[in-house]
């Protein structure tokens, strides 16, 4: 397998445009989870989804902050519109159990100007 | 605050020595986590180990569980340039399907 995938790696973003950041989990795994990282806030979990259905978003920060998981194989988090604070490195992981071991992805680093 | 908590927050020592790093937690867990992170990559799981456990052994790593103090160890032992990165522990939290994870430790190696 290949790992979690998440695309693009990179994205500089001027404040007040959208992003949409993307997420392919492996194969089999039942939960996805979005994390931010930065260096003030260290690993903050954003939402998670079970079977694609979303189960907690209480770390989403605002409205502006939208996850989506369509089918078992892709997910989405969109930005609109995004700020300077947004600039973090987001993570996508997945796990088989929700308190099992999580697979993350490469992580997407995101700068807002 | 942050269910799991790491001690010390940057650890410098020479390759070769051990490294030994502490999480607190603050509710009881199912189970605790390691994670290692390399710089600008992923997170990576090292080990898991079980609240009903008290040791368990992974290659050079050694991580220990202490319920009643609500805390764990993870010693690295013979350590490598390699080995530099930071480590993160884990615990679930209420019954919640999620892990939460706290501020890490960074490990720098000395060659």
């Amino acid at each position: 397998d290949a790992g979690v995938i998440q695309s693009p790696r990179h994205e500089v973003t001027e404040m007040g445009q959208e992003v949409t950041l993307r997420c392919k989990p492996i194969s089999g795994h039942d939960y996805l989870f979005w994390y931010r990282q930065t260096m003030m806030r260290g690993l903050e979990l954003l939402i998670y989804f079970n079977n694609n259905v979303p189960i907690d978003d209480s770390g989403m920060p605002e409205d502006r902050f939208s996850a989506k998981m369509p089918n078992a194989s892709f997910s989405t988090l969109k930005i609109q519109p995004s700020e300077p604070r947004d600039s973090a490195v987001y993570f996508c992981a997945s796990s088989l159990v929700g308190v099992g071991t999580q697979y993350f992805g490469p992580g997407t680093r995101l700068l807002v100007l | 605050s942050q269910q799991g908590e790491e001690d010390p927050q940057a650890l410098s020592i020479q390759e070769g020595e051990n490294a030994t790093m502490n999480c607190s937690y603050k509710t009881s867990i199912n189970n605790l986590q390691w994670y290692r992170q390399n710089s600008g990559r992923g997170l990576v799981h090292l080990i898991l180990i079980r609240s009903n456990e008290r040791e368990k052994h992974s290659g050079r790593l050694r991580v220990t569980l202490d319920t009643s103090k609500k805390s764990s160890s993870l010693l690295i032992t013979a350590s490598r340039a390699a080995d530099t990165a930071s480590y993160f522990c884990a615990t679930d939290v209420g019954g919640a399907q999620k892990l939460v994870f706290g501020q890490g430790t960074r490990l720098t190696i000395n060659p």
